[in-house]
């Protein structure tokens, strides 16, 4: 089953810099998809990326895909104390119709110090 | 908009009791997915429905667990008897359309805790 894997498990850094977020899978895709869960609440969708697509742009998101490398990055531009969270990727395979289940990775747990 | 509604927020029960677990998903989606969320095993998807019909139950993890969609506007997902390993947090998640095309919104959960 598709899988994404977020690397780093856990990244912190200070208010103001970037962060960046990894995300690998196994197999080809339809498309890969970015949300973020903050503590005690539901995952919250952020950014859809079709597998045709190279980059994509939201505020201050930025999501790549390479699909040579089977792989995503999530970059956040000037971080701040509130996107403190747990950043997950999750995919959907082309074998997958319309109404097939996201597949989510581990997360990677983001702390921004103030 | 109030988005997908879970009941309860927090459960606790003893071992062998039976648990159901309640979602109202976004008036208009058509899709609907429960999943299970621990820190060992991350986030798992159990069972998803379109258009109130369960389209693939492969990850509910065994006979104790069932999810029922009776309508549009509502599904359960029953635990009979519960067991201590079911601790977790159960999300309920609806789309327009599958996940394949459209984002999922999730509800806010239900913290299962088994003793």
């Amino acid at each position: 089953s598709q899988q994404g894997e977020e690397d780093p498990q856990a990244l912190s850094i200070q208010e103001g810099e970037n962060a960046t977020m990894n995300c690998s899978y196994k197999t080809s895709i339809n498309n890969l998809q970015w949300y973020r869960q903050n503590s005690g609440r539901g995952l919250v969708h952020l950014i859809l990326i079709r597998s045709n697509e190279r980059e994509k742009h939201s505020g201050r998101l930025r999501v790549t895909l390479d699909t040579s490398k089977k792989s995503s990055s999530l970059l956040i531009t000037a971080s701040r104390a509130a996107d403190t969270a747990s950043y997950f990727c999750a995919t959907v395979g082309v074998s997958g119709g319309g109404a097939d289940g996201l597949t989510f990775g581990k997360g990677t747990h983001l702390i921004i110090q103030p | 908009d109030a988005g997908v509604i879970q009941s309860p927020r927090h459960e606790v029960t003893e071992m062998g009791q039976e648990v159901t677990l309640r979602c109202k998903p976004i008036s208009g989606h058509n899709s609907l997915f429960w999943y299970r969320q621990t820190m060992m095993r991350g986030l798992e998807l159990l069972i998803y429905f379109n258009n109130n019909v369960p389209i693939d139950d492969s990850g509910m993890p065994e006979d104790r667990f069932s999810a029922k969609m009776p309508n549009a506007s509502f599904s359960t997902l029953k635990i009979q008897p519960s067991e201590p390993r079911d601790s977790a947090v159960y999300f309920c998640a609806s789309s327009l359309g599958g996940a394949g095309s459209s984002p999922l919104h999730f509800g806010n959960g239900t913290r299962l805790t088994v003793t």
